[in-house]
């Protein structure tokens, strides 16, 4: 497709279940990002890919959150055991390689853990 | 470490009124500068970026900003506000001299154009 596609759109979890979501990046974008948005914030970022490999992971929050993209296109971030305050518009984004490239955003999956 | 400040919640103009909303940054090297804009219930859309050169930058939409690097700003501009440009808008930072790829957001600003 043309954008950055995220399913699902919402998801409403029961505390204690594990959710996955899915990013399909832009055709041919080597770098690949997740961020956390928490209502009336600012994006945070979670986590890099360029390719399949994960250079940064410094931002996820804990060790319940994983995130992985085996064949360096599509890619999952996997959160255990939900809590209330994982409850967030997780936005993928990506662009070419390189940093002054832009990075072009998903339209997002909104957790609300119940 | 990198920061962006956005220090103001909301902005407020009258549709054909020109409007700024304001951005300061922090970066140990030089900054490569972002704005984005979200709708209701969107993603987050690229409006323009700063990466070197004229201090100017014209983007999407008829947005434009100025780097000014003395005053460590990045101010997003608009010569007539519509109604339509009511959103959130989003600075972003990342800087140059470190290796990774990630931006860092401001808290954002909500601006509100009326009629």
């Amino acid at each position: 497709g043309a954008g950055v596609s995220q399913s699902p759109r919402y998801k409403v979890a029961k505390r204690g279940q594990d959710v996955a979501l899915r990013c399909d990046p832009i055709s041919g974008h080597v770098s690949l990002f997740w961020y956390q948005q928490a209502l009336g914030q600012g994006p945070e970022f979670l986590t890099y890919f360029q390719n399949e490999a994960q250079l940064d992971k410094s931002g996820l929050p804990s060790d319940r959150f994983f995130a992985e993209r085996p064949e360096g296109s599509v890619s999952t971030l996997k959160i255990q055991r939900t809590q209330q305050e994982d409850s967030a518009v997780y936005l993928c984004a990506s662009s070419h390689r390189g940093s002054g490239n832009t990075i072009y955003f998903g339209e997002g999956s909104w957790l609300t853990v119940v | 470490a990198q920061s962006v400040a956005q220090p103001e919640d909301q902005v407020n103009v009258a549709e054909g009124n020109p409007l700024t909303v304001k951005c300061t940054y922090s970066v140990s090297g030089n900054p490569y500068l972002f704005w984005y804009v979200q709708y209701p219930n969107r993603g987050l859309q690229f409006l323009l970026k700063y990466i070197t050169g004229d201090n100017l930058v014209k983007g999407s939409y008829g947005f434009e900003a100025e780097f000014n690097k003395s005053q460590t700003s990045f101010h997003l501009k608009k010569p007539s506000a519509l109604v339509s440009d009511s959103a959130l808008y989003f600075c972003a930072v990342r800087d140059m001299s470190n290796s990774g790829y990630a931006l860092n957001f401001g808290k954002g600003t909500s601006l509100l154009v009326t009629p």
